[in-house]
């Protein structure tokens, strides 16, 4: 099955700056997705990030806080935009593989002060 | 609109004894409805889903849609399976989106 990378896999950043998390995988994908999961919370779905074509947020999140990128099959950014200390979770990667499982990364876990 | 429920945030058992982590869940489609799970210091992975019908690692799933439940049972849990378990229901058809449960830590005790 396919690798998927993850980085950084945490970092401490002052409120008000912007972090880009990147997510690489060893092959090919078509749907990759960029979810949140904050401090005692489930895994909520920020976004689907599409390949030549601008992301599909989910209710609750928006582009200019979320920006990601997709330049190709096997690359994806998020951006958290402006941060704040509300901000700080853990947010992973995951693409679906032809069976639908998905994979996911290892996840950044994020820290705002 | 869909929801996935896991009403224990914690199950702790001893070795050896039965295991069984709850899920519920309410969709108006068709429901596909999987198991991951994170062991500490590694990923999110696929354990189960439910319409391979298979045991894994001991585990196996049963789709119950008169009760919209999908639990997780295994006869004798081991201390390795102490780990984070997560139901999780795909919906958005070709989209392959999932949502999750909020999570239930097994803790299996020697």
């Amino acid at each position: 099955s396919a690798v998927i990378s993850q980085k950084p896999s945490r970092d401490i950043c002052q409120r008000g700056t912007s972090l880009t998390i990147q997510c690489q995988v060893d092959s090919q994908v078509t749907m990759m997705f960029w979810y949140r999961q904050q401090p005692g919370q489930s895994l909520t779905l920020i976004a689907t990030a599409n390949q030549g074509s601008e992301a599909t947020y989910e209710s609750g999140f928006v582009i200019d806080k979320f920006p990601i990128s997709r330049p190709n099959l096997t690359f994806s950014t998020l951006t958290v935009s402006n941060m704040s200390p509300e901000d700080s979770s853990i947010y992973l990667c995951s693409f679906s593989g032809g069976n639908t499982e998905a994979f996911f990364g290892q996840g950044t876990r994020l820290t705002v002060v | 609109a869909q929801r996935v429920t896991q009403p224990e945030k914690l199950l702790s058992v001893f070795k050896g004894a039965p295991v069984e982590l709850k899920c519920n869940y309410s969709y108006s489609g068709s429901p596909e409805l999987f198991w991951y799970v994170q062991y500490s210091r590694q990923r999110l992975q696929l354990l189960l889903r439910h319409i391979s019908r298979e045991s894994i690692k001991g585990f196996t799933a049963d789709l119950n849609k008169g009760e919209t439940s999908f639990h997780l049972k295994k006869p004798f849990a081991q201390e390795e399976d102490s780990a984070m378990y997560y139901c999780a229901l795909l919906y958005g058809g070709a989209t392959n989106k999932l949502i999750f449960g909020t999570g239930t830590l097994l803790a299996v005790q020697p």
